[in-house]
């Protein structure tokens, strides 16, 4: 059973630029959440994909965007970027897209820098 | 609202000595709470999870959590630290049926 990939690994950009970060769910899940992890700080909820439709938001400007594919791989758009935005970026896959009991199954991350 | 608090940022212990880390919650109904681990440069594993029943849960790892409502925590506890338990843990309650609300995590550094 494959688990949850991220591509790629690291990605340095300028700022106002735009990027595009990758994620694989694990095999049978259909369910992709995305996460911001800044430098110290705890993981903090951007947004969830549910069979391709987002499925709820966090506190994010629309500069965030995603897009889920019929494989339920997802992607994660950012926008201008800003140097806040400097972070290690999570993805997480599960099965079903409510209830707290589907467990979480996270990726190793991509660490974004923005200079 | 709805969020989890950390005390510790920071927590140093010797290899082989027990370990209490500290999680408070804020949440309106009966909470799913989590603990995670993260290792430099790796994701989020799993260590734990309650959602009802028994309020002492055990996790993989030796690892092992006490929910208490009265008190709103889920401390997590091991009575042996390993060298290789050196890492960051997360705390994090599940909300809105999507998505998971973290704490700022504790560093646990472990002398030899």
């Amino acid at each position: 059973e494959t688990g949850v990939t991220q591509s790629p690994t690291h990605l340095i950009k300028t700022r106002g630029q735009q990027v595009t970060l990758r994620c694989s769910s694990q095999s049978g899940h259909n369910t992709v959440s995305w996460y911001q992890q800044a430098l110290g700080q705890g993981p903090q909820f951007i947004f969830q994909y549910y069979r391709e439709e987002e499925n709820g938001r966090g506190n994010f400007p629309p500069r965030f965007s995603g897009l889920q594919f019929p494989n339920y791989s997802s992607e994660l758009n950012v926008n201008a970027l800003e140097l806040d935005d400097s972070a290690l970026y999570l993805c997480a896959s599960s099965l079903g897209g409510t209830g707290g009991e589907n467990e979480q199954f996270f990726g190793p991350g991509t660490r974004l820098t923005v200079l | 609202a709805q969020s989890v608090t950390q005390p510790d940022i920071h927590i140093t212990v010797s290899e082989g000595a027990s370990l209490e880390l500290r999680c408070n919650y804020s949440y309106g109904a009966t909470p799913y709470l989590f603990w995670y681990v993260q290792s430099p440069g790796q994701g989020l594993q799993l260590l734990l999870k309650y959602f009802s029943g028994d309020t002492l849960v055990q996790g993989i790892k030796g690892f092992e959590a006490e929910f208490k409502r009265s008190q709103s925590s889920f401390n997590l506890r091991k009575p042996s630290v390993h060298w290789s338990d050196a890492a960051e843990y997360f705390c994090a309650v599940h909300h809105s049926s999507y998505k998971l609300i973290f704490g700022s995590g504790t560093r646990l550094l472990v002398r030899p």
